[in-house]
Parts: C-alpha cells; structure tokens; sequence
C-alpha cells in the first residue's frame, strides 16, 4: 500500500492559464473522488469515478473543469482559463468499495496570481 | 444538505473528554469520521453503518441514532495528538456524491 500520490504538490499559474493535476490512487481501490478545499472550510465534493466512469459530478462544476480516469487507473483533473476562485487545495482521495475508508491524497495546492 | 456539526470550535487541556455531534436534516445510512490536522489530508477514523451502532479505537468511539439522524463522536482522556479539525462524512442517499460535515476544530492544551 503505497498511498494516494498527487502531483504536483503546488501549482502556481495565471490567471486565464489552464492546468491539469494528476492522481494515483492505491491500485486496487476502484473508487476516486475529487475535492477542493478552501482554508477553514471541509472538502467539497467535485467529482466520482468508479473504475474508468464518471457517475457523479457536483452542479457546482462549471464546464471549465473536466475529470478523466482512462483505464480505471490515474485521474486528471483539468481546470480551463483559471480564475482568481479556484485558489485552493485540491484533494483527490481512494476507496475500495462503497462504505469504505478514503484514503486521501496530500493534494494539490493551486495559487492564481 | 451539508450535515451540521456542534460545537464549532473546542479547547480542551489533556486528559479532559468532549463530545462532537453531527446532525444530518436528511436521511443517514453510515456515518464516517476524519480527523484533519493543520496542512494535512483528512485522515479516517471510523465508519458506523447501522442505526444504534457505536465503536470504538483506542479512547476515541462513536454512535449512530439513525433515527434522529445524528451521530456523535466521543473523544476521552484527550491527547495532544488529538488536535486537528473532525468532520463526519456521508454518501447522500440515491447518489454517489459524498459530503462532509462542517467541521469541528478541537485544540488541546497541555
């Protein structure tokens, strides 16, 4: 058991710049969960793949995000033209089955300038 | 939708106990606890499944009142270790979407 691996730990970019975070989640959990986290608030829910399908997607989602999980393996997260609101930790987290533990990642610290 | 946890914030020295509570104002078919400490990724602590259920690690357990659609976390004899922010989490019924509590920061003093 590894962990859940995120990368990279911060991403500094531009306002209007696009960036994509990755995720290795344990390798035989089939569930992934995405997560932003601002301070002092808990994780919010973004995104739900089970293995290679996403079937659940906040409506707090704007169509500038997109979240892929090819071959049931890694995740992306995408983030289309930043804006100052996407400041934030980014938690991707594992689980092998429904009622089980998460296992989060350390994140993915994004700053928009 | 977002469960509502009390209190929101709790200073306690070592060795004294506390009591965190998540209410839910819709149904609840499992409860799970995280702790977060300052910096890092939330950490699990228990799930409870069934109404009535109640378990416990080391000195920290846990009950579920399906019923009331509540849930309780008790935390005895605290430990510095203990500090960090606790949030309950659920999966909401009929979806995949899964939700934290709004957080309970407990501090412990030596």
């Amino acid at each position: 058991d590894t962990g859940v691996s995120q990368n990279p730990r911060h991403k500094i970019t531009k306002r209007g710049q696009n960036v994509t975070f990755r995720c290795d989640p344990i390798s035989e959990h089939n569930r992934l969960y995405w997560y932003r986290q601002t301070l002092g608030q808990g994780p919010e829910f973004l995104t739900y793949f089970q293995n290679e399908a996403q079937l659940e997607k906040s409506r707090l989602l704007s169509d500038r995000f997109s979240a892929e999980r090819p071959k049931g393996s890694f995740s992306t997260l995408e983030i289309q033209r930043t804006e100052q609101g996407d400041s934030a930790m980014y938690l991707c987290a594992s689980s092998p089955g429904q009622n089980q533990p998460q296992h989060f990642g350390d994140g993915t610290r994004l700053s928009i300038l | 939708q977002q469960p509502v946890q009390s209190p929101q914030a709790v200073i306690l020295r070592e060795g004294e106990d506390a009591v965190i509570n998540c209410s839910s104002s819709k149904a609840l078919y499992s409860v799970h606890w995280y702790r977060q400490k300052h910096g890092e990724a939330p950490v699990f602590l228990m799930i409870l499944l069934k109404g009535g259920e109640q378990k416990g690690h080391d000195k920290i357990s846990a009950s579920f009142n399906e019923k009331k659609q509540q849930s309780s976390l008790y935390l005895t004899a605290s430990q510095l270790s203990y500090s960090g922010t606790y949030f309950c989490g659920t999966e909401i019924v009929g979806t995949y979407k899964y939700i934290f509590g709004t957080g309970t920061r407990l501090k412990v003093l030596a």
